[in-house]
């Protein structure tokens, strides 16, 4: 299955197929995008992030694309498993060192 | 690996009351980030310090206020606690410099205020 953008805040994906989260940012001046996870009752969990001067970077089973003409971001999780089932939300940071702008979180739920 | 350390956990408290929530980084961390997430929503930051000096402020009421101490860990103060208040607040730590910038996030302390 495939988000179509966080005004829906629940994508459900069957395990082993791949998930794609979609993420709209504002700030032109962002130069760090990142992607994390969280775990109900949990702390966000660093998942991979992206540099403005890139489009893509690889990670283990994720693949984080950046548009930066439409401002998008996407995470693409491969063979997605039951333990991907958490909120992932998209942030955005102006500095290396700068507080985090959160997006809204997309709800994945994996299905046997 | 040690990760960052926020305690209570879990805090109950009545309105006009007031809250300390606790923050230990990570070792050799030296920037501290807060941020507060409500139901359903996404964590919003609250304010920063770096080597124990403010470094950013974001959305915290003038009823908050925080420290970071000579030991790096911190402190969130919360004061005339309302129902508004009831939230989970993080705390993140990150090591500035030598391309280092990813924000280690604890486990959170749930306020809640009746």
């Amino acid at each position: 299955g495939e988000s179509v953008g966080l005004h829906l805040p629940t994508l459900s994906v069957q395990e082993g197929d791949n998930s794609i989260i979609n993420c709209a940012y504002s700030n032109s001046a962002s130069d760090y995008f990142i992607w994390y996870k969280q775990e109900s009752g949990k702390g966000p969990q660093f998942i991979i992030d992206i540099r403005s001067n890139m489009d893509k970077r690889q990670g283990q089973r994720v693949t984080v694309l950046l548009n930066k003409t439409v401002k998008h971001l996407s995470l693409q999780i491969a063979a997605t498993q039951p333990g991907d089932s958490a909120v992932y939300f998209c942030a955005e940071k102006e500095l290396s060192w700068g507080k985090l702008q959160f997006g809204a979180g997309t709800q994945v739920v994996v299905t046997p | 690996a040690a990760g960052v350390i926020q305690s209570p956990r879990h805090l109950i408290k009545e309105k006009r009351e007031t809250a300390t929530l606790k923050c230990y980084p990570i070792p050799r961390h030296d920037t501290v980030y807060w941020y507060q997430q409500g139901p359903g929503q996404d964590p919003q930051f609250l304010i920063s310090f770096y080597e124990k000096m403010q470094s950013d402020k974001g959305s915290i009421p003038d009823r908050f206020s925080a420290q970071q101490f000579s030991d790096y860990h911190s402190e969130l103060n919360m004061s005339s606690l309302e129902l508004g208040d009831s939230a989970l607040y993080f705390c993140a730590s990150s090591r500035t410099g030598q391309g280092q910038h990813e924000q280690f996030f604890g486990p959170g302390t749930r306020l809640t205020v009746l």
